[in-house]
């Protein structure tokens, strides 16, 4: 059983540009969370989705920042017009149930902004 | 809102010794989680604990849950150099439902445990 896959893992852009993270959770879970993580931080909560639903965004920055969760297909974390403070690592989580006692970890996209 | 505190934030010890990391929340929570963390590389679940007074013991690590306290604490005997990581403590809190998602997390305790 594959456990939860973020692509790419390295992402390079320059300020302006758009960036797409990718995150498909473990098999069977329908429950996506994305965090972010600053340099010398903890993981800060951005958003919660389920299949086709967001059910959570209170921690997604009001611009620029949006996330899906389609029918078919990965999780899908897009920010627009890059800036250098967007530069951080972004793991994605997911979870079988509402009430599961544990969040699985994707191996993190780490964005870079030039 | 929900706060966590680590401290120490840096450690620094030798083979051999022992110590305590110390995760102190704001609010009413279910559950507590330690997770680890190597440089570049993703979380590691280490405990989970669900209900006051759990106690889960892996290998040299020793966590435990007060929930009165709002407290957990993460112990290390006998420190070994591959236990050099970061460690995190990690909350949620109950939301509309009562459900638990939305975890919030400590600022980590970078742990370097030399020859």
């Amino acid at each position: 059983n594959a456990g939860v896959m973020q692509n790419p893992r390295h992402l390079v852009r320059r300020r302006g540009q758009e960036a797409r993270l990718r995150c498909s959770p473990m098999k069977g879970h329908s429950h996506v969370y994305w965090y972010r993580q600053l340099p010398e931080e903890g993981l800060k909560f951005m958003v919660y989705l389920q299949k086709e639903n967001i059910i959570d965004e209170s921690g997604m920055p009001k611009e620029r920042f949006s996330a899906e969760f389609p029918k078919e297909g990965p999780s899908i974390l897009r920010i627009q017009q890059v800036v250098r403070g967007d530069s951080a690592a972004y793991f994605c989580a997911s979870a079988p149930s509402l009430v599961s006692n544990e969040q699985f970890f994707g191996p993190g996209t780490r964005l870079t902004v030039l | 809102e929900l706060k966590v505190e680590q401290n120490p934030l840096f450690l620094s010890m030798q083979e051999g010794k022992n110590y305590t990391i110390y995760c102190n929340y704001s609010t009413t929570s279910d559950r507590l989680y330690w997770y680890r963390q190597d440089p570049g590389k993703s979380l590691e679940s280490l405990f989970v604990l669900l209900s006051n007074g759990a106690v889960k013991q892996e290998g040299r690590l020793m966590a435990s849950l007060d929930t009165k306290a709002r407290l957990s604490t993460l112990h290390i005997t006998a420190a070994v150099h591959d236990l050099s990581a970061t460690y995190f403590c990690a909350v949620d809190i109950h939301t509309r439902g009562g459900s638990n998602y939305k975890l919030t997390f400590g600022k980590g305790t970078l742990l370097t445990v030399n020859p």
